[in-house]
């Protein structure tokens, strides 16, 4: 089975500053890795993903993400918020081999950046 | 299309009534997804469609719940003898075949059963 842990319901961080949300993934095989971000009254939208090769991506609006295989994480960082960057994120995984073939999320982050 | 179009937008229904939910994916892309969101929630897995193969349905929360994909397009998620419980955002994505491939969302329908 394939499963994502998203461990912070929320996370504030002022307008500036650095931040991190956390992501835990759990797959049979090797995974492949999405961060997804839904603002308010919009749909998901793609922020990066990981599939192979080197372990920091980058993806959209300035957000970088890290896979961690040994301590099976993918946590989402920016070096600098925005207030606009105010949004609910979600984590998602899907083996890569075998197992469920659909995207398994994570139960979300709601990220507050303060002015 | 551009995008994938989910209609309607907005739909309240009585209790009991059945309802119909449509998908209209981007073209080209043989995969298939329906999830449920709940307000401000995560997204609930519920079916998933892959070119000719078998759907998986694993994630269905009763028999109530069906899904079917004509043609390997167009896709309908029809809820029957809707139940409160059963308010929430229902949401549809596609994508190319490989596992590697993100999914892209449509708008979903808002379903409000009273």
């Amino acid at each position: 089975a394939q499963s994502v842990a998203q461990p912070e319901d929320q996370v504030n961080v002022a307008e500036g500053n650095p931040l991190t949300v956390k992501c835990t993934y759990s797959v049979s095989g090797n995974p492949y890795l999405f961060w997804y971000v839904q603002y308010p009254n919009r749909g998901l939208q793609f922020l990066l993903k990981y599939i192979t090769g080197d372990n920091l991506v980058k993806g959209s609006y300035g957000f970088e993400a890290e896979f961690n295989k040994s301590q099976t994480s993918f946590h989402l960082k920016k070096p600098s918020a925005l207030v606009s960057d105010s949004a609910l994120y979600f984590c998602a995984v899907r083996d890569m081999d075998t197992g469920r073939r659909a995207l398994t999320f994570g139960s979300g982050t709601r990220l507050q950046v303060q002015p | 299309g551009a995008g994938v179009s989910q209609s309607p937008s907005n739909k309240v229904t009585e209790k009991g009534k059945d309802v119909e939910l449509r998908c209209d994916p981007i073209s080209g892309h043989t995969a298939l997804y329906w999830y449920r969101q709940s307000l401000g929630q995560g997204l609930e897995f519920l079916i998933y469609f892959q070119g000719n193969s078998a759907p998986d349905k694993s994630g269905l929360p009763s028999d109530r719940f069906s899904a079917e994909r004509t043609g390997g397009s167009v896709s309908t998620l029809t809820i029957q003898r809707t139940q409160q419980e059963d308010s929430a955002v229902y949401l549809c994505a596609s994508s190319l075949e490989g596992r590697g491939d993100e999914a892209f969302f449509g708008q979903g329908t808002r379903l409000t059963v009273v």
